[in-house]
């Protein structure tokens, strides 16, 4: 089956934009996280999305916001760009969002602020 | 809140064995998951630990000690294809995963 989908793969950005990121996860899984992922802080959590209903949200600025559609695919929108805010951001799925539970990862969206 | 230490890298020999430690301070607990990632790769899920003990999936073995919020994960007869990072990660009731900064294994022959 298909693995989880993220679009696109690399993204340049000019400070005070904004950006749109997809997932697209397996099908049949009905949760969806994201994380930002950056070598001095490793992956950090965003937020997870089960059924278009947002359950947690991680320790970021309202900059940062996402949603779910019914169909499970997902979105995260970053405005007002910042320098900082360059990292690889990573979707994960899973059946259910448990963390006991294996999360899928997509091949990441590099985003390059400058 | 969350906190999780591991080594920020390791070396070791082809065909050797290598453990890689974890330690966690978390404000409720429900697991310990390992997760691989080669350098341009999405990470992914090698094993779950939710109670003590050990959990075995061919060369990699994961261990979990509840009581010293400690665990670690076992490679054995490494290969070059091990070369990789290694994440652990912390499960605490509110779907999400915190994860540690990860371990740099580097294989050499």
């Amino acid at each position: 089956k298909a693995g989880v989908t993220q679009t696109p793969r690399y993204l340049i950005k000019t400070r005070g934009q904004q950006v749109t990121l997809s997932c697209s996860p397996i099908s049949g899984h009905r949760s969806v996280s994201w994380y930002q992922q950056t070598p001095g802080q490793g992956l950090q959590f965003l937020f997870e999305y089960f059924s278009e209903t947002q359950r947690n949200k991680g320790n970021f600025p309202g900059r940062f916001s996402g949603r779910q559609f019914s169909n499970s695919r997902s979105e995260m929108n970053v405005s007002t760009l910042e320098l900082g805010d360059s990292a690889l951001y990573l979707c994960a799925s899973s059946l259910f969002g448990g963390e006991n539970t294996e999360a899928f990862f997509g091949q990441g969206t590099r985003l390059t602020v400058v | 809140g969350q906190s999780l230490e591991q080594p920020s890298e390791v070396t070791a020999v082809e065909g050797a064995i290598v453990q890689i430690n974890c330690t966690y301070q978390t404000s409720g607990f429900y697991g310990l998951s390992w997760y691989q990632q080669h350098d341009g790769g999405a990470p992914t899920f090698l094993s779950y630990n939710g109670l003590d003990g050990l959990e075995e999936t061919g060369r990699f073995s994961s261990f979990l000690s509840r009581s010293d919020s400690y665990g670690y994960l076992l490679l054995q007869e490494l290969q070059m294809k091990d070369s990789a990072s290694y994440f652990c990660a912390v499960g605490a009731g509110s779907y999400q995963l915190t994860f540690g900064k990860g371990t740099k294994l580097s294989v050499i022959p």
